[in-house]
């Protein structure tokens, strides 16, 4: 089955820049959506159609795609951003989500 | 604003059956394909099924295919997920959620907007 990467955990400062990569050999040829989890809530969209930010969405939080790697970018992480994230796409049959990564901002 | 609320689950013993609904309000909820996705407690996610906004086009999931049945009823906002044979593995939170407008462009496959889940619980 299809699957994609992301790494298990970030870690940044307050203020800095995280990246949020996530890796599968389809990426290329489709959309890669982001989603935003902190503890006992459910997900929440931060970016679809690989670069798009739905309303509602700071925008600092951004979305690019390159090759076969997409990376989920947030600029001036803030301690609210500590969550997991999980990127998502669809590989023309089956819908398929990273393990997710947890981002740290200390 | 928009609200999604699943209803439904519970502690079943393997092998039984389990319905959960989902009630939709706030939008024109048969302009949107909807979803349902689950996640073990802990772990992390994975889709199940989806429908069309006119029915039109139903998919599931390799892990849940045979044993799972979406449905929809655009005059109640409702979807419906109906699941049966379940195995100790089925155990997580249901999660039910709008997709984009269409299920047949890669454009159209993300989860906008999600309920706070039910727990489904397969146990002896």
């Amino acid at each position: 089955s299809y699957e994609v990467t992301q790494p298990p955990s970030v870690s940044v400062s307050p203020g800095q820049t995280a990246s949020i990569t996530c890796s599968g050999d389809r990426l290329g040829d489709t959309y890669t959506c982001w989603y935003q989890q902190k503890p006992g809530q459910s997900p929440i969209l931060v970016i679809y159609q690989s670069t798009r930010r739905p309303s509602g969405i700071p925008e600092r939080f951004s979305g690019s795609s390159a090759g076969n790697t997409a990376t989920l970018t947030i600029s001036g992480a803030q301690t609210l951003d500590e969550a997991d994230y999980y990127c998502q796409a669809w590989d023309g049959s089956s819908v398929v989500f990273g393990g997710g990564t947890r981002l740290n901002v200390l | 604003e928009v609200e999604v609320v699943e209803s439904g689950g519970g502690l079943v013993q393997p092998g039984r059956s389990l319905r959960l609904s989902c009630v939709v309000s706030g939008l024109t909820f048969s302009d949107y394909a909807m979803h349902w996705v689950r996640q073990v407690p802990g772990k992390g996610l994975e889709w199940v099924s989806g429908i069309g906004s006119k029915n039109d086009h139903i998919a599931y999931a390799e892990s849940v295919k045979g044993r799972v049945t979406i449905s929809r009823d655009n005059a109640k906002n409702s979807i419906f997920l109906q699941m049966n044979s379940l195995r100790l593995e089925d155990t997580a939170f249901y999660y039910c959620a709008r997709g984009g407008q269409l299920m047949l462009l890669a454009a159209d496959w993300y989860f906008a907007l999600w309920g706070r889940g039910a727990l489904v619980t397969v146990s002896s």
